[in-house]
């Protein structure tokens, strides 16, 4: 089965500054890869996603996220921090499951503050 | 707006009450879950319908019963939780593919809080 994981349940960064968020994945075959944000009280709206057709995707909110099968990861990133980023991060991966049915695997989340 | 609406976002109950959260898609999906998000734990995957048959049920006690009665609505039916099941219940709808890609659309969520 395929998974995902997220390095650090929370991130700080500076408003301006690089935004990182880690995600490394586990996977036998070309994966689709996924980045979520959730604000508070909201459900989980789609940054953008890997389908194999580039390996570096622009999403909204001026993130993008750089596929490295050599080093298993989708990090995303954005140049520069504005207040209205601070959310949670999902990073999520689909696959079949054991039924045969089509699911995103989640990660467990990464908190983003934005430090004025 | 998702396309995914959500009944009622904010939801109280005693242990003894029985109620239902509502889920509605318009985005003419074919499969729809029902996820559950509890603090500090990773989003777990409940229930699965895809073609508005159950592919999946994760083990989920008894006491959540899901309800898709056609390929736009989706029921949680809940009796005699506990305060643990006290959460955030999320919907989501997606077009089932072979292919992987397809993303999923969020609704806002039930903010359940049992007492």
């Amino acid at each position: 089965a395929q998974s995902v994981t997220q390095l650090g349940s929370h991130v700080s960064v500076s408003e301006g500054a690089l935004v990182l968020l880690r995600c490394n994945y586990s996977s036998s075959v070309p994966p689709y890869l996924f980045w979520y944000v959730q604000y508070p009280n909201q459900g989980l709206q789609l940054l953008l996603k890997y389908t194999s057709a580039a390996t570096l995707v622009k999403g909204i909110n001026g993130f993008e996220a750089e596929f490295k099968k050599s080093e298993t990861s989708f990090h995303l990133t954005k140049p520069s921090a504005h207040m209205s980023d601070a959310a949670e991060y999902f990073c999520a991966v689909s696959d079949l499951d054991q039924t045969g049915a089509n699911n995103l695997f989640f990660g467990t989340g990464t908190r983003l503050t934005v430090i004025p | 707006e998702t396309g995914v609406t959500q009944t009622p976002r904010h939801l109280v109950m005693g242990m003894t009450n029985k109620k239902s959260l509502k889920c509605e898609q318009h985005l003419g999906h074919n499969a729809m879950y029902w996820y559950k998000q509890s603090a500090k734990k990773p989003l777990e995957l409940m229930f699965v319908y895809s073609l508005e048959e159950r592919v999946e049920n994760n083990s989920v006690p008894s006491r959540f019963s899901p309800e898709c009665p056609n390929s736009s609505h989706l029921f949680l039916h809940l009796h005699t939780l506990q305060p643990e099941d006290s959460a955030l219940y999320l919907c989501a709808s997606s077009q089932d593919s072979p292919d992987l890609n397809t993303e999923a659309f969020f609704g806002q969520g039930t903010r359940l809080t049992v007492v």
